[in-house]
């Protein structure tokens, strides 16, 4: 089955303490990002990367880590958590992301907290 | 920068019509419409790729006025299934691998 897979589920961890959400793909695809949710905000756009080693950042990189060793898997690195960064987070690929022109597939969701 | 979606909200009842309309300030490429249901993730209905573009999904259809710089939302004849958050996608061109997402339309459909 077609998915994107994201790990944990739910999490709640303290300020300061390094964390590492998973995301992985395994519809061959180029391209991979990460969002986060906040009530009235909409997703907002952390990472993304377009292949391989290639990454660069969306509209709230601040915080935030990524690396793309393998072209299935696009980890979210959040190296020293703040209470800003409770949020729900969602890892998404497509085929290919230049100019948007394919759909993206989501995966189920992280719902952080950081106290 | 983010897209504005209009209404914020939105309550209808079974078998009644609504339009979801997203707004840029900048130049659209490509606009993708996804539909989230509480605590899931969102999942995607449609792409509209040039300006004019009218695509249709079951009773669910969009258009794409490059012009204006927005795309709108067609639901007809609502279902108690067509509830949940809608969210526009834009690439502001055709080499930018940037995807903003709208601020999102919230419908619920009544019985």
């Amino acid at each position: 089955e077609a998915q994107v897979t994201q790990n944990p589920r739910y999490l709640i961890t303290v300020t300061g303490k390094k964390l590492t959400v998973t995301c992985s793909q395994n519809m061959n695809h180029e391209y991979m990002s990460w969002y986060r949710q906040d009530p009235g905000l909409g997703l907002r756009q952390i990472y993304y990367s377009m292949n391989v080693e290639v990454t660069d950042k969306g509209d709230v990189p601040e915080g935030y880590k990524v690396s793309r060793k393998e072209k299935r898997n696009f980890p979210l690195i959040l190296e020293s958590p703040s209470p800003n960064q409770t949020s729900l987070y969602f890892c998404a690929s497509s085929l290919t992301g230049q100019g948007g022109y394919t759909e993206a597939f989501f995966g189920q969701g992280t719902r952080l907290t950081v106290v | 920068q983010q897209p504005v979606q209009s209404p914020q909200a939105v309550i209808l009842r079974e078998g009644e019509d609504a339009v979801i309309n997203c707004s840029s300030s900048k130049a659209l490429y490509s606009v993708h419409w996804y539909r989230q249901k509480h605590g899931e993730a969102p999942v995607f209905l449609m792409i509209l790729l040039k300006g004019g573009e009218q695509k249709g999904h079951e009773k669910i259809s969009a258009s794409f006025n490059e012009k204006k710089q927005q795309s709108s939302l067609y639901l007809t004849a609502s279902q108690l299934s067509y509830s949940g958050t809608y969210f526009c996608g834009t690439a502001s061109f055709s080499g930018t691998y940037k995807y903003i997402f709208g601020t999102g339309t919230r419908l619920k459909v009544l019985a």
